[in-house]
């Protein structure tokens, strides 16, 4: 079974291109999380999916940023208008019908 | 008031010693709780969860849980240098039905066991 597959693992972009995160939940999983790092800093949510859903987006900021799950095919997150300030590792985490959650691998978005 | 706080840290202790993890919550509706090992550079790795006030041991790892304190740690016995690493509790609001609820992260705490 495979994890929680994150691509790409890096992504350069320069300031106002479009960032697309993908993820791709464990088999059998239907909820999926987004969370950003900054460096040496804590795991903020961003946003909480279930197929084609979005439960809880408490935490994404309102302007450039959307995510989605459709019904076939991983999550994305969408940054457009990219700023340096984006520029941070991107976490995605899936979980069964169960609490535990499972991290992907992340992407490290560098907005140069 | 923060959410879920950790003990500032960062801990050092030396290779056998038990490591000490704190964090409190301020959720009382928060149901489950995890701590999560994160080594540098690297994504978060699951390594104990726990639902019921009390104790769970799973190896070298024992999660503790008193929500009348709303409180829970995490102790590592027999520390190994491997054991370096942020560790991160995080707390969920639900633990039934089909919609969990986001995890809320504390901010770390870093561990060190030197040799």
């Amino acid at each position: 079974n495979a994890g929680v597959m994150q691509n790409p693992r890096h992504l350069v972009r320069r300031r106002g291109q479009e960032a697309r995160l993908r993820c791709s939940p464990m088999k059998g999983h239907s909820h999926v999380y987004w969370y950003r790092q900054l460096p040496e800093e804590g795991l903020k949510f961003m946003v909480y999916l279930q197929k084609e859903n979005i439960i809880d987006e408490s935490g994404m900021p309102k302007e450039r940023f959307s995510a989605e799950f459709p019904k076939e095919g991983p999550s994305i997150l969408r940054i457009q208008q990219v700023v340096r300030g984006d520029s941070a590792a991107y976490f995605c985490a899936s979980s069964p019908d169960l609490p535990e959650a499972f991290f992907g691998q992340g992407t490290r978005l560098t907005v140069v | 008031q923060k959410e879920v706080e950790q003990n500032s840290g960062p801990l050092s202790v030396p290779e056998g010693a038990i490591a000490s993890l704190n964090c409190t919550y301020s959720d009382r509706g928060s149901q489950s709780f995890f701590w999560y090992r994160q080594y540098s550079g690297k994504s978060p790795e699951l390594i104990m969860s726990i639902y019921s006030n009390g104790d769970k041991e799973d190896g070298r790892f024992t999660a503790q849980l008193n929500k009348a304190s709303q409180y829970v740690s995490l102790l590592i016995r027999d520390s190994q240098p491997s054991d370096s690493a942020t560790y991160l509790c995080a707390v969920r609001r639900s633990a039934g039905g089909t919609s969990y609820g986001k995890l809320t992260f504390g901010q770390g705490t870093i561990l060190t066991v030197h040799p």
